[in-house]
């Protein structure tokens, strides 16, 4: 079975551009999440998925950042334009629903804004 | 308000030993369960063992055991003969039912095994 699948591995892009990330989620995960982690710190909660829906978004930093979740399916983050402090790794995860469900990572996406 | 708290920043721990990583959490949610990931150097998030707030024992994988004193509000990990291998960054996290499951993460202890 799949695991969590992130693209791309690594991104360098220019302050302004856009970056779109991918996340596909294993099959049947109702939940998915996205999590970003800047060099040194914790792990910061973006938002969570319930099938299409956006149940939680109140870590998105600011209104440069959109994701959406297609059909309940993958999702994409994408950041317009990036700034500098957009930086770091962006986890992808995904659970069946319930509390003891484990939640199970991608690889992440590794974002650097130069 | 910081959901859940990790103190320690860094631990070395010689090889063969026990190790303890402390975990605090805030929840006023009497149904929540709490996780504890591994994140070696190579990047990816492991689960290692989780502890549900109803559970009756101290949930045990392994090597790994965790420590769950419900009234103290901590769920400190415990990696007994500790390996090269267990060099990495530790996570406590927790999911609140009364948050519909939203996964909240410390901010981790970097464990250094030596030999």
């Amino acid at each position: 079975e799949a695991g969590v699948t992130q693209f791309p591995s690594h991104s360098v892009i220019e302050k302004g551009q856009t970056v779109t990330l991918r996340c596909d989620p294993i099959s049947g995960h109702d939940n998915l999440y996205w999590y970003r982690r800047v060099m040194g710190k914790e792990i910061k909660f973006l938002l969570h998925f319930v099938k299409e829906s956006k149940q939680d978004e109140s870590g998105m930093p600011n209104n440069r950042f959109l994701a959406e979740r297609t059909g309940g399916t993958y999702s994409t983050l994408k950041v317009q334009p990036a700034e500098l402090e957009d930086s770091g790794v962006y986890f992808c995860a995904s659970s069946l629903r319930g509390q003891r469900a484990e939640a199970f990572f991608g690889q992440g996406t590794r974002l650097t804004v130069v | 308000a910081q959901k859940i708290t990790q103190t320690q920043p860094g631990m070395f721990v010689q090889e063969k030993e026990a190790v303890t990583l402390d975990c605090t959490y805030d929840t006023s949610d009497p149904s929540y369960g709490l996780f504890w990931y591994k994140q070696p150097s190579s990047g990816e998030m492991i689960f290692l063992i989780y502890q549900g707030s109803y559970d009756q024992q101290n949930a045990t994988e392994g090597r790994y055991s965790l420590n769950f004193q419900k009234a103290r509000k901590s769920a400190n990990l415990v990696i007994s003969a500790s390996q090269l291998g267990d060099s990495a960054m530790y996570f406590c996290a927790m999911r609140e039912h009364i948050n519909d499951y939203k996964l909240s993460f410390g901010a981790g202890t970097t464990v250094t095994v030596r030999a």
